[in-house]
């Protein structure tokens, strides 16, 4: 089955400490994203990347980090900087756009974490 | 604003038409998207429009466009306890990677 699939679907961090939230796509998208998601606030984008080895940030980059080694890949490090990690984070992936293309973004399951 | 606007819960009883509404910030924007987002799950894309048309059809689904206010609607026919979840619309800006702007989602109650 092609899609998206994230890893741990729960995560506890403790006060200092760096995790890594996995995101690993089958469905040959070039590009990927980083969401992070508090209750009754919309979407809000972490990190993107278009391709291999590139990546740029976006909204809320802050006390996270990123890396895009191969296509398939994009987990997201949540650093001892951010402060207040406590929220439900989406992964998603989309084709490359060309032009003013359609950019139909799909999604994993979801990451809740938490503070210790 | 820079905010894609959405009214916060809507309740609807079984077998009733939804009408979600959302306001969004970009009279250039190309796309406009619904999203739904069951608990605990990821989003899951439902229907887009572009922004050349003004209303879309799919099954139970119907969109509305208005570009002059900048009012995008989803309009469940017959819903079900099944379309509980919340429903997200977001829009693509004119840039040159293609970013979307999401609302805050309207939290959808089906009774029976």
């Amino acid at each position: 089955d092609g899609g998206i699939t994230q890893s741990p679907k729960y995560l506890f961090r403790k006060e200092g400490q760096n995790v890594t939230l996995s995101c690993e796509q089958n469905l040959n998208h070039d590009a990927m994203y980083w969401y992070r998601q508090d209750p009754g606030q919309g979407l809000r984008l972490i990190y993107y990347s278009q391709i291999v080895n590139d990546f740029q940030k976006g909204d809320i980059a802050e006390g996270y980090s990123v890396s895009r080694e191969k296509k398939e890949s994009f987990p997201l490090t949540v650093t001892s900087a951010q402060k207040n990690p406590t929220a439900f984070y989406l992964c998603a992936s989309s084709i490359l756009l060309e032009g003013l293309g359609k950019n139909i973004q799909y999604f994993g399951a979801g990451t809740r974490l938490s503070v210790l | 604003g820079e905010d894609v606007e959405q009214s916060l819960f809507l309740s609807v009883r079984e077998g009733d038409s939804s009408v979600i509404n959302c306001t969004y910030t970009d009279s250039s924007s190309t796309y406009l998207y619904w999203y739904k987002q069951e608990p605990g799950a990821g989003l899951q894309l439902l229907t887009y429009i572009f922004s050349n048309m003004d209303m879309k059809q799919d099954q139970r689904l119907t969109v509305l466009l208005n570009k002059k206010d900048k009012h995008l609607s989803l309009r469940i026919a017959d819903t079900q306890t099944g379309d509980s979840a919340i429903y997200f619309c977001a829009e693509r800006f004119r840039d040159s990677w293609g970013k979307l702007q999401f609302g805050a989602g309207t939290q959808v109650v089906v009774t029976p």
